[in-house]
C-alpha cells in the first residue's frame, strides 16, 4: 500500500512534442504529490508539485493532472525540448507526516532534436 | 544558490570492506534525510533526522549500516562490511523542516560500487 507505480519506464518524444508520464498510487492517507527532474550525474531536484485538493496545476510547459478518485496523477511536459531530457521521478507523502518521500519507479525521457 | 554537499562523489570498495559517505546539508535545515537510489529505480529512505535525533530508520538495514548526525548539523553514513548488493547511488537530501510538502533538496550523491 506503500508502492508509487509509474510509467512508462522509458519514453522517446520528439521536440515540440507532449511527454506524459503516469504514476498511480494505493495508500488514500498520501496529500502531497511532488514530481523530481534527476540529470546524470545529479541529484533529483523538486519541479512541480500538487495537493488533491486541485485537478491541476501548470507551472510554464509543466502541468500535473490530478485524480483522487482513481488514485492518479500525471506529468504533462508541453513543446519538449531536447533540454528536457532526464529521468523523471513521481513520488508521494504524507504531509503531515515526518516527510518521507515514496518514489515511483522512475521514467527515462529522451526529447529527439 | 545554497546546495546540499556530498562527498566523495565515487567509491569502490571491495566486498567487507567499510566505507563512509559524508554530508553537509544547506545551512539552517534542520531534517537531514539518507536516501538509496539503485540503478533504474526511485531513491529509497533509509534514514531521516531530525536535528540530531533519529526519526526514521525503519529501512536501515542496522546489522552494517550506520548513520549519525552528532551536532545536528553534517552527517556520516556508514556501511560495514559492505556487500556486492550494497552497490548503489547514495542521496543525501535536507529540508527546513519536517513534514511531508516541504521541499526537499538533494546533494549530487555517492556512486558506491562494491567488487
Amino acid at each position: 500500500q506503500q508502492q508509487v507505480k509509474q510509467s512508462p519506464q522509458s519514453l522517446i518524444v520528439q521536440k515540440g512534442g507532449i511527454s506524459i508520464i503516469n504514476c498511480a498510487y494505493e495508500n488514500t492517507a498520501f496529500d502531497y504529490f511532488p514530481w523530481y527532474q534527476q540529470f546524470p550525474g545529479k541529484g533529483p531536484a523538486l519541479l512541480i508539485a500538487i495537493r488533491p485538493d486541485v485537478s491541476e496545476k501548470k507551472e510554464g510547459r509543466f502541468t500535473i493532472s490530478f485524480n483522487k478518485s482513481a488514485k492518479q496523477f500525471s506529468l504533462h511536459i508541453m513543446d519538449s525540448q531536447p533540454g528536457d531530457s532526464a529521468t523523471y521521478f513521481c513520488a508521494a507523502s504524507i504531509a503531515g507526516n515526518t516527510g518521507k518521500l515514496i518514489f515511483g519507479q522512475g521514467t527515462t525521457l529522451q526529447v529527439k532534436p | 544558490e545554497a546546495e546540499v554537499a556530498q562527498s566523495p562523489r565515487y567509491k569502490i570498495t571491495e566486498k567487507s570492506q567499510a566505507v563512509a559517505f559524508w554530508c553537509d546539508p544547506i545551512s539552517g535545515h534542520a531534517t537531514l534525510y539518507w536516501y538509496r537510489q539503485i540503478l533504474g529505480q526511485g531513491p529509497e529512505l533509509l534514514v531521516q533526522f531530525q536535528d540530531e535525533s533519529v526519526v526514521d530508520d525503519s529501512q536501515l538495514p542496522k546489522d552494517r549500516f550506520s548513520a549519525e548526525r552528532l551536532k545536528g548539523v553534517d552527517s556520516t553514513l556508514k556501511i560495514q562490511p559492505a556487500e556486492l548488493g550494497d552497490s548503489a547511488m547514495y542521496l543525501c537530501a535536507s529540508s527546513l523542516v519536517p513534514g511531508g510538502a516541504y521541499e526537499q533538496y538533494f546533494g549530487p550523491g555517492t556512486r558506491l560500487t562494491v567488487t
